[in-house]
């Protein structure tokens, strides 16, 4: 199983200020013939479903702010909220779709 | 637009078998690269994937929880049913389905998800 480990638990971050959110994953997540990383991002919100923010590590969903991106390959990534609105407090989630089991990491809470 | 929806007991003994029901809508799980998947969420837990079956028919599940479950589609209807057998308290959660697909780019996660349908497990 690729086992994947979220940093930090928690983070309290100022309004407009950066956040940033770690995940690695036990063994790499690069499908060589496409060269894209099986990594996506999801926010959930209280009481909601997870909403998909980001897939392929770095390709943000249609009408999610510019201000949500994410980097990184091969087993180490990175989500970054640019200037942390309110909204955006949240617990987010990293996930590898590489391969079964899929698995996701343990989960960030963020707060203001 | 996809839409999912979890229907099924919220209550059920220990030992009993937990048969949840998504109904879903703006996709077809016939077409080619389409998958369903379920999902669960203990209170204030983390996420863990349990199953997905897939537009040819095949299926996967968690190894951890492969003995007790079993996933199955009626495409006619557009459903995708999820048993799990021999109920334990620690099955509590939010059991959730998901829609996933694969294109000429290669394959997408989960990217639409039911609201989820809280299952308690006590006697």
């Amino acid at each position: 199983d690729i086992v994947m480990t979220q940093s930090p638990d928690s983070l309290a971050v100022s309004l407009g200020e950066r956040a940033t959110i770690n995940c690695k994953s036990s063994q790499s997540v690069l499908y060589s013939s496409n060269n894209k990383n099986y990594i996506a991002w999801y926010q959930q919100k209280p009481g909601q479903s997870p909403k998909l923010l980001i897939h392929w590590a770095s390709t943000r969903e249609s009408g999610v702010p510019d201000r949500f991106s994410g980097s990184g390959s091969v087993t180490d990534f990175t989500l970054t909220i640019s200037s942390l609105q309110a909204e955006d407090v949240a617990v987010y989630y990293c996930h590898q779709y590489y391969s079964a089991p899929l698995t996701f990491g343990g989960g960030t809470r963020v707060e203001i | 637009q996809i839409t999912l929806r979890e229907s099924g007991p919220t209550l059920v003994k220990p030992t009993q078998t937990l048969t949840l029901t998504c109904t879903f809508s703006g996709f077809s799980l016939t077409t080619s690269g389409v998958h369903v998947g379920w999902i669960r969420q203990p209170p204030g837990k983390g996420l863990e994937w349990l199953a997905l079956i897939y537009s040819n028919g095949d299926k996967r599940y968690n190894p951890s929880l492969r003995t007790r479950l079993t996933i199955t589609a009626d495409t006619s209807k557009d459903q995708v049913f999820l048993t799990m057998t021999n109920m334990d308290p620690v099955d509590t959660a939010t059991y959730s389905c998901a829609h996933r697909h694969m294109d000429s780019g290669g394959w997408h996660p989960f990217d639409s998800w039911g609201q989820g349908t809280l299952v308690t497990v006590s006697s």
